[in-house]
């Protein structure tokens, strides 16, 4: 079945260095691909998404492009604040998954210090 | 934000209790699903319903039943409580297809004794 994976946790950062958080996917079909980010205490809320190949979504200085030929799609961000510090969630969606439910990935916990 | 509320917060009950979550949603959108948050997991679907009264089944499901009467509702029973449902519940919303944006609640912790 579909299935994501992305980069374990937990990475630590200093502010204003450079983010990159792997994921990658298995699915039949053209599955939408999403970013996810959880603070602490809050429940999810997207934080960017592209819907076919070639696709980047981008949002808050953080970007991601949708590449079929790896199946991946790599969360960057060029300079992290300490704000950033939050929980990343990769999801797919697909047709195929019962009720258009996200497939999730387990998760990849950022801290960014000062 | 899809206006979602999530019912109650926080929540201790004790081993072979029921007790029941509750979704409500502003926005009538059509889908809505309750995942569960556990480390080392991620989010796994327990179930959803793309209508009033149409639900099925998700990856883990055992122990769990739901109901939706109306558009805005969607309820969360654990027939008989087991530590090994302590976890945070999340609801969400889709309003469309897959290409669309799920939207979640700010999340039920619960603890079973």
């Amino acid at each position: 079945g579909d299935s994501v994976t992305q980069m374990e946790g937990p990475v630590t950062l200093s502010e204003e260095a450079f983010l990159t958080i792997n994921c990658t996917y298995t699915a039949t079909g053209y599955p939408s691909l999403f970013w996810y980010v959880q603070y602490p205490g809050e429940g999810l809320q997207l934080l960017l998404k592209a819907t076919k190949a070639d696709d980047k979504g981008s949002n808050k200085g953080f970007e991601a492009t949708y590449r079929k030929e790896t199946t991946s799609f790599h969360l960057e961000k060029g300079s992290v604040q300490v704000s950033d510090s939050a929980v990343y969630f990769c999801a797919l969606g697909s047709a195929n998954q019962a009720g258009t439910a996200l497939i999730f990935g387990k998760g990849t916990t950022l801290s960014v210090s000062s | 934000d899809a206006g979602i509320t999530q019912s109650p917060r926080h929540k201790v009950t004790e081993t072979g209790t029921p007790v029941t979550l509750r979704c409500h949603q502003t926005e009538n959108h059509r889908y809505m699903y309750w995942y569960r948050q556990d480390p080392g997991h991620g989010l796994r679907l327990i179930h959803y319903s793309y209508g009033v009264k149409d639900t099925d089944k998700g990856e883990v499901s055992d122990g769990y039943s739901v109901s939706r009467s109306k558009t805005e509702d969607f309820l969360l029973t654990l027939e008989s409580a087991t530590s090994s449902q302590t976890s945070v519940y999340f609801c969400a919303t889709l309003a469309g297809g897959p290409t669309d944006t799920q939207y979640f609640g700010p999340g039920t912790r619960l603890t079973v004794l």
